[in-house]
C-alpha cells in the first residue's frame, strides 16, 4: 500500500529565500507524481506533474524532481514571495487509481 | 485543459438532513471519479471510487449507507450525505479521471449545525 510522507510539516522563511520541500513514497511503481498548492479553505491547484519517465518539471519559479529508485520527490521554490504562503501537497498515482496524498507542508513566507 | 466543477461550493445544513454534492467533468467523459474528504489541517483522504454504471467502492471506515454515491452518466457523479451530523462537517473534493490523469473539482465546504 502506497504511503506518502512530506517533510517538514511546516516551514517559515523570509521573503526572497530559496527553499526545498520534500516528499517520499514507499512504492516506487508510480505512474506519476503531482504537486499541489492549497490555500486555506480552498481547493487544490495543480502545480507540477512529473511522469514516471521524467526526472523533473519546471514552471516559473518552481522545479520538481523525481527519483523513483529512492522514492523521493522535491519541490524547489526560488526567490520565495509572501504570495507563495500556502500548504503544498504531493500525491503519488499508480495510473487511474486514486491519488495518495501526503499530509502537506505548510509554508509561510514572511515579508 | 480538463475542467471539473462541483456544486455547491459551500453548504450549511441542519443535523439530520441530507445534502447532495455534484461533481461534473465539463469537457471530457470520466468513467471513474473519486471522492475525497479533508478535515481541518489534515490531508485529503479517499472516501470512495465512483464508476459509471456500477456501484461505488468505499474505503474502509466509510459508511456506504451514509455517503450515497451515484455515477449515472459519464460526466456526473453525486455524493449524498444522509442524516448529516456535525462530525460530517468537512471539505469534500472530487476528482475525475481522464486517461491516466486526475483533475480535481474546487471542493465543497459542508457545515452541519
Amino acid at each position: 500500500k502506497q504511503e506518502v510522507t512530506q517533510i517538514p510539516a511546516a516551514l517559515s522563511v523570509p521573503e526572497g529565500e530559496n527553499l526545498v520541500l520534500n516528499c517520499s513514497f514507499t512504492d516506487s511503481a508510480i505512474y506519476n507524481l503531482q504537486w499541489f498548492r492549497q490555500d486555506p479553505g480552498k481547493g487544490l491547484t495543480s502545480l507540477l506533474l512529473i511522469q514516471s519517465s521524467q526526472r523533473e518539471q519546471t514552471s516559473g519559479r518552481l522545479n520538481a524532481s523525481l527519483d523513483k529508485s529512492s522514492g523521493r520527490s522535491t519541490l524547489y521554490i526560488a526567490a520565495s514571495q509572501p504570495g507563495d504562503s500556502a500548504t503544498y501537497l504531493c500525491a503519488a498515482s499508480s495510473g487511474n487509481t486514486p491519488l495518495v496524498f501526503g499530509k502537506g507542508t505548510r509554508l509561510s513566507v514572511i515579508a | 485543459g480538463a475542467v471539473v466543477s462541483q456544486h455547491p461550493s459551500r453548504v450549511i445544513c441542519k443535523s439530520g438532513t441530507s445534502v447532495k454534492i455534484e461533481c461534473r467533468s465539463l469537457d471530457f467523459q470520466a468513467t471513474t471519479m473519486f471522492w475525497y474528504r479533508q478535515f481541518p489541517k489534515q490531508s485529503l483522504m479517499l472516501m470512495a471510487t465512483s464508476n459509471e454504471g456500477s456501484k461505488a467502492t468505499y474505503e474502509q471506515g466509510v459508511e456506504k449507507d451514509k455517503f450515497l454515491i451515484n455515477h449515472a452518466s459519464l460526466t456526473l457523479s453525486t455524493l449524498t450525505v444522509t442524516s448529516a451530523h456535525p462530525e460530517d462537517s468537512s471539505f469534500y473534493i472530487c476528482s475525475a479521471v481522464d486517461g491516466y490523469e486526475q483533475y480535481f473539482g474546487p471542493g465543497t465546504r459542508l457545515t452541519v449545525t
